[in-house]
């Protein structure tokens, strides 16, 4: 069975650094693209960031471009995502995610496996 | 453009069939994927590229799509299945991962 755990939420200041972690399971982790997906309080989903299964290659959302920072252990099993320059609007639940990479027309990239997410509060 | 644009609610009784609707004019070249989010848990894919259903998911879910337009089609609803609907793709340029708002269904 497919496993994704999140851990590293919790309060900041704006300003501040948070580092998230995903420990996964039940599939060959390195061959597999993972990702963050967030939702705000009340709001909708998100994509924020995704990496290769190599960690060579990542995608970083707009509004995180420049902050935050995807990696990956692949000896371990683990994803990260390094939040820096944090501010009042990341305030969300994080998901981590298995990231399934399609190459049709366009590539594609999807979520079809989702942690229970980890909240991450920034405020003074 | 990058955005997918859905209707904030949607209500059937049970046994009716439901329609959520995306729209967005990446969608004419694009596939589209449907996620369920029921109250408090992690989404779970419902639909991938238009209209294929991941194993697991009933058979009274589907998807389709017209020109800039995707649907999702919940046959004969259940009070089960309410939740906040979401559609997604990448945008024209495929650069991009785009979430629509939402659509909440409730079933009552």
């Amino acid at each position: 069975e497919v496993q994704l755990l999140e851990s590293g939420g919790g309060l900041a200041e704006p300003g501040g650094s948070l580092r998230l972690s995903c420990a996964a399971s039940g599939f060959t982790f390195t061959t597999e693209a993972m990702g963050w997906v967030r939702q705000a309080p009340g709001k909708g989903l998100e994509w924020v960031s995704d990496i290769s299964g190599s960690g060579s290659g990542s995608y970083y959302g707009d509004s995180v471009k420049g902050r935050f920072t995807i990696s990956r252990d692949n000896s371990k099993n683990r994803l990260f995502l390094q939040m820096n320059s944090l501010r009042v609007d990341d305030t969300a639940v994080y998901y981590c995610a298995k990231v399934e990479v399609r190459r049709l027309n366009f590539n594609y990239y999807y979520v079809d496996v989702w942690g229970n997410g980890t909240t991450v509060t920034v405020s003074s | 453009s990058s955005e997918l644009t859905q209707a904030p609610s949607v209500s059937v009784s049970p046994g009716q069939t439901a329609r959520i609707t995306c729209s967005g004019e990446a969608l004419a070249k694009t596939y589209t994927y449907w996620y369920q989010q029921k109250s408090g848990q992690a989404p779970v894919l419902v639909i991938y590229e238009d209209n294929k259903r991941p194993s697991g998911i009933p058979e009274r879910f589907s998807g389709s799509t017209s020109g800039t337009m995707a649907t999702l089609t919940i046959s004969g609803a259940q009070v089960a299945d309410e939740g906040d609907f979401y559609c997604f793709s990448t945008d024209i340029t495929g650069n991009h991962r785009v979430f629509g708002g939402g659509t909440k269904l409730t079933v009552l």
